[in-house]
């Protein structure tokens, strides 16, 4: 049992080039989120899924696209790197139906610099 | 816009003090969590406070969630180096969907 997983773990990219961050859980949640950390801001929410087929705009969508894959997958996509997206990016799950309240299990993170 | 402070933003003692850590809102919400990070890692939950007043223990730890559900606060008695973390607490959105994450308190525990 993994819980949730991220990958590429450190990741450098140039400005204007895109990637897809991928997260993966095997709790069978149905929740997904997105958020980005930086230093004095705490997480903000980038994206989530309440459930399987639907996607939701955070905090701070703008620069990003998500899609859920299916139940276990929900990906994140820059399609073109700017410096300001420089940051740690979180993935996360939970699920109402397992507990009342939204307790969030979150991946290790994917580490970010944009040149 | 729901909003959620924490002060101190630094903290750092020597092994075996005590202290107190605040989160506070303009805002209810319907629970509020407490998690821990540790450098490198992601979050983890550590206690989920529901009723207003509510007191939970987990160890050394002490979690009060205020009267009006706003404010919260965290205790830990007699510190030790492996608190050291940054503690952040997360008020759940009244449409249960979502949480929003406080900036955090950064604790360093000095043997």
């Amino acid at each position: 049992n993994a819980g949730v997983t991220q990958t590429p773990k450190f990741q450098v990219l140039k400005t204007g080039q895109s990637m897809t961050l991928q997260c993966a859980q095997d709790m069978n949640h149905n929740s997904m989120y997105w958020y980005r950390q930086d230093p004095g801001m705490g997480l903000r929410l980038i994206y989530y899924s309440a459930s399987e087929g639907t996607t939701d705009k955070g905090e701070v969508p703008n620069g990003y696209n998500v899609s859920r894959l299916n139940k276990r997958e929900f990906s994140l996509r820059l399609e073109s790197a700017a410096p300001s997206q420089t940051s740690v990016y979180f993935c996360a799950s939970s699920d109402l139906l397992e507990s009342s309240y939204n307790e969030q299990f979150f991946g290790p993170g994917t580490r970010l610099t944009v040149l | 816009t729901q909003l959620l402070e924490q002060s101190p933003q630094f903290l750092s003692i020597q092994e075996g003090e005590n202290l107190t850590v605040y989160c506070n809102s303009s805002s209810v919400f319907s629970s509020l969590q407490w998690y821990r990070q540790e450098p490198g890692e992601g979050p983890v939950l550590l206690v989920t406070v529901v009723t207003g007043g509510e007191v939970k223990k987990l160890k050394r730890l002490t979690f009060q969630f205020g009267d009006a559900r706003k404010d919260s606060s965290l205790h830990i008695t007699a510190a030790q180096p492996g608190d050291t973390g940054l503690y952040l607490c997360a008020g759940e959105d009244a449409s249960y969907d979502k949480v929003i994450f406080g900036p955090g308190t950064s604790l360093s525990v000095i043997p």
